[in-house]
């Protein structure tokens, strides 16, 4: 089945670790995303990449980075200097490109717990 | 600053009441408006909205959008408990490859 998929769901971290969560598409989308929710707040972007090899800072990308080898693959490492790293981590994908509309899908997620 | 600011944050209804969600945003380049529901985890997408006065509609949920006062709203018919969600607005811009900038959301409760 074509999808987006995360792992893990669950995740807990030490305080002073940096943790990889991974996100994976075979929707054959060239646009990903990196979204943070936190209660209230709605969601955030952290991290977003038009194509392979290419990516963008969203609004709160201190404390984080991600990589894009692959165009089905986007993984985000929450590292030791981001402040507050215990949210919801949403991963997501799109067609991309301009005038080619924005519905974005968006994988099951990952709860990050910092301990 | 660009902005999307959705009300009521939470409401709670029976079943079977009707329920109006609201959603406004002061963007530069604005493409398209976006409702998202969330139940769980995944948001799943309900509208996209680009023109100005023309409804959407999908069963019990319907949709329009207003370019000139820069708002949208939702709207739930004949609720079901099933409908109880978080709904999420979001706004396209024309220079953003697809990247949406979200509203806090409004929580739904409907009550059997």
């Amino acid at each position: 089945d074509g999808g987006i998929t995360q792992s893990p769901k669950y995740l807990f971290r030490k305080e002073g670790q940096n943790v990889t969560l991974s996100c994976e598409q075979n929707l054959n989308h060239d646009a990903m995303y990196w979204y943070r929710q936190d209660p209230g707040q709605g969601l955030r972007l952290i991290y977003y990449s038009q194509i392979v090899n290419d990516f963008q800072k969203g609004d709160i990308a201190e404390g984080y980075s991600v990589s894009r080898e692959k165009k089905e693959s986007f993984p985000l490492t929450v590292t030791s200097a981001q402040k507050n790293p215990t949210a919801f981590y949403l991963c997501a994908s799109s067609i991309g490109g301009y005038g080619t509309g924005g519905q974005a899908f968006f994988g099951q997620g990952t709860r990050l717990t910092v301990v | 600053e660009d902005k999307v600011v959705q009300s009521p944050l939470s409401l709670v209804v029976h079943e079977g009441d009707t329920v109006t969600l609201n959603c406004s945003y002061e963007v530069t380049n604005f493409r398209s408006l976006l409702w998202y529901k969330q139940e769980k985890k995944a948001p799943t997408f309900l509208f996209m909205l680009t023109s100005s006065g023309i409804e959407k509609k999908s069963g019990r949920l319907s949709s329009i959008l207003d370019k000139k006062e820069l708002f949208s709203i939702l709207n739930i018919t004949a609720t079901q408990t099933g409908d109880s969600a978080v709904y999420l607005c979001a706004v396209l811009h024309t220079d953003s490859w697809g990247k949406l900038q979200f509203g806090a959301g409004t929580q739904v409760v409907v009550t059997p």
